[in-house]
């Protein structure tokens, strides 16, 4: 089965910028979306597409893919962008939804 | 505004079984597909369920298929997951989840606050 990868855990001060990497074999091929999870609260869609913002996601959040590794980056990171960010995909073969393990982000 | 609100979660032993229900607004629920999606202690998300939006095609994850079940209401503008021979490793919260179109699994676009399911002896 399809798997995305992505690293555990990652910090970073306020004001500086994050960017969340999401590996997968022939990744650039598919559609890669972006969720983020505060504890506590329902998920939000924050990048689709790869790089495309939903209503309501600030600016400061950018998606881009390369090769076989999509990045989400938060711009001029805020206490608020504390979270849990998942990277996902249609796997067309299995038709099934991949995840990634997801991505803690702690603001220093 | 779209809201998905979900019920029926709770507490169950191996073996049992439980109904999930997810009540959705603010849309037109029959142009849409939906999904189950659960959040496993210490692993993540994991998709669960698909259901187009005529209801008339359905997917699982391979760790569910063959006890969950999933099916929609559309003039109620409800989706359900009937799971049944549950385990431990179901244990999760789960998400009723309404995709971007009418195809099940691609997007999901709009998630409800989540639903806990404890599956314990």
């Amino acid at each position: 089965s399809y798997v995305l990868t992505q690293p555990p855990s990652m910090s970073v001060a306020p004001g500086k910028t994050a960017s969340i990497p999401c590996g997968g074999n022939s990744l650039q091929t598919k559609s890669v979306h972006w969720y983020q999870l505060k504890a506590g609260q329902a998920p939000v869609s924050v990048m689709v597409y790869g790089s495309d913002r939903p209503s309501g996601i600030p600016e400061r959040f950018s998606g881009s893919i390369s090769d076989n590794t999509a990045t989400l980056t938060i711009s001029r990171v805020e206490a608020g962008d504390e979270a849990d960010y998942f990277c996902q995909v249609f796997d067309s073969a299995s038709e099934h939804s991949v995840f990634g393990g997801g991505t803690k982000l702690t603001v220093l | 505004e779209v809201q998905l609100l979900e019920s029926g979660g709770g507490f169950v032993q191996p073996g049992g079984s439980l109904r999930l229900f997810c009540a959705a607004s603010g849309f037109t629920f029959s142009d849409f597909a939906m999904n189950w999606v659960r959040l496993v202690p210490g692993k993540g998300l994991e998709w669960v369920s698909g259901i187009s939006n005529s209801g008339g095609s359905t997917h699982y994850a391979d760790s569910v298929k063959g006890r969950f079940t999933v099916s929609r209401d559309n003039s109620k503008n409800s989706l359900f997951l009937q799971m049944n021979s549950l385990r431990v490793d179901d244990t999760a919260v789960y998400y009723c989840s309404k995709d971007e179109g009418g195809i099940a699994a691609r997007v999901f676009e709009y998630w409800g606050q989540g639903i806990r399911v404890t599956v314990s002896s």
